[in-house]
Order: C-alpha cells, then sequence, then structure tokens
C-alpha cells in the first residue's frame, strides 16, 4: 500500500542548532515532493517544492533534499529559532496530479 | 499579500443537521481543492474543482458531500447530513494551476463539531 511517513514523535532541539526531519514514502513515485509548515489551529502553509531532478533546494535557513532510490525527503532548519516551532508537512502530488497527500507531520520544538 | 478566507472559524451543529462551509479562494485563482484534519490525524483531500466542475474526489467525499461556485468568489463544501465522524478541521485551498509546480493556499480552517 502507499504510505507517507514522517518521525511521528516530537523533535526538541536548542536554540541556534539544525533541525532535521524526515520523509519516507513507498509505493509512489513522484516527480515533486512539497514541505509545508502547520501552526495549531491554522492550515498548511507551503515552504519549498523539489522536483526528482534536483537533489536539493535551499531557501534562506531551510534546505530540502530529495532521493528517489531511497524514497526520502530530508527537511533542514538551519540556525533554529524558537519560531520555528511548528509541525512540518510532506506531501506529495498523487492520483491524476490534482491533490496533495500528506504526510501525518513531524512537531518541531525549538527551546532557548 | 492576497489569501484564502473561510467563514464560519467554528460550527457547531447536531447530528443530522446540514451544514455549509463558506470559501473566498485568492481572486485569480482557478483551481480549488477542501482537505480535512481530523484532530490529531493527517490532511486528508477531500475534492478538486475546476472550470465549475469536480476534477478529482476521494473516497471521503460520497453523496452525502457536494460542492459549488455559486458566485465569482465563494467556493462551498455542504455536508447534507453530518456525522459524529464529519468533525474535523475542513481546510479550503487555492491554486492558479492544478499542476504542483504551482502552490496550493490554504485558508485558516473551519472547526465543525458535530454533537
Amino acid at each position: 500500500s502507499q504510505k507517507i511517513e514522517q518521525n511521528s514523535e516530537a523533535l526538541n532541539i536548542q536554540e541556534g542548532k539544525t533541525a532535521t526531519l524526515t520523509c519516507n514514502y513507498t509505493n509512489y513515485s513522484p516527480a515533486y515532493l512539497q514541505w509545508y509548515r502547520q501552526d495549531p489551529g491554522r492550515g498548511p502553509v507551503f515552504l519549498l517544492l523539489i522536483r526528482e531532478n534536483e537533489k536539493e533546494k535551499r531557501k534562506e535557513r531551510l534546505k530540502v533534499t530529495f532521493d528517489t532510490t531511497l524514497k526520502q525527503s530530508l527537511f533542514h532548519i538551519t540556525a533554529s529559532q524558537p519560531a520555528d516551532s511548528a509541525t512540518y508537512l510532506c506531501a506529495l502530488l498523487t492520483g491524476g496530479g490534482n491533490k496533495l497527500t500528506f504526510g501525518t507531520g513531524t512537531q518541531l520544538k525549538v527551546e532557548l | 499579500e492576497p489569501e484564502v478566507t473561510q467563514t464560519p472559524s467554528h460550527q457547531v451543529t447536531q447530528m443530522g443537521q446540514e451544514v455549509i462551509l463558506r470559501c473566498v479562494p485568492i481572486s485569480n485563482h482557478l483551481y480549488f481543492y477542501w482537505y480535512r484534519q481530523i484532530l490529531g490525524q493527517k490532511v486528508e483531500f477531500l475534492v478538486s474543482f475546476y472550470n465549475n466542475e469536480i476534477s478529482e474526489k476521494s473516497e471521503i467525499f460520497d453523496d452525502q458531500f457536494s460542492v459549488e461556485r455559486p458566485d465569482g468568489s465563494n467556493f462551498t463544501l455542504k455536508i447534507r447530513s453530518t456525522k459524529l465522524e464529519d468533525s474535523a478541521m475542513y481546510f479550503c485551498a487555492s491554486g492558479t494551476r492544478a499542476t504542483v509546480r504551482d502552490t496550493q493556499y490554504f485558508g485558516p480552517g473551519t472547526r465543525l463539531t458535530v454533537l
């Protein structure tokens, strides 16, 4: 069956450190993978998109890697800040190319 | 910056009642979506809508659900006879294109509580 898996356990890190979140998928062949941020009681907010032929994508303090052989994406936040505390979702475009299928998300907490 | 808006922010209803959740997508967007998130679970796709018709729907989107774009600005989700298990956050999203090269912009959500 198709699955998108993210660490269900919360990730706690110290301010200034790099946070690394993992997204693994099975039985998909996505051309694109996206990362979203979700704050409690709010809708997802788009962060980054990476294509299957891209190994790495950066945006300010964010970096995403995409390994289609391992079927894995890593999401990094460098120099993390308490304001980065949120749930981070990975999502694949699936089906007829018209819907996002989300992972369960990983909650990140950045402590002072 | 333009954003997707949703009303109401919280809707409480009795089981078996009809509810209509409203969304105003970003004005130049052509593709519209509804997703839902049951408390503590992942965001799930319900339906996508383009050119006044449904382009794709999930297994969740059964005959109890319908969507409509009644005018040039609103996009609604109707649940005809609510069940307890319909309690969730419902998110509307919009985009300029169907492909993932174009981002989907999500609204703040409507929390639906079915008693």
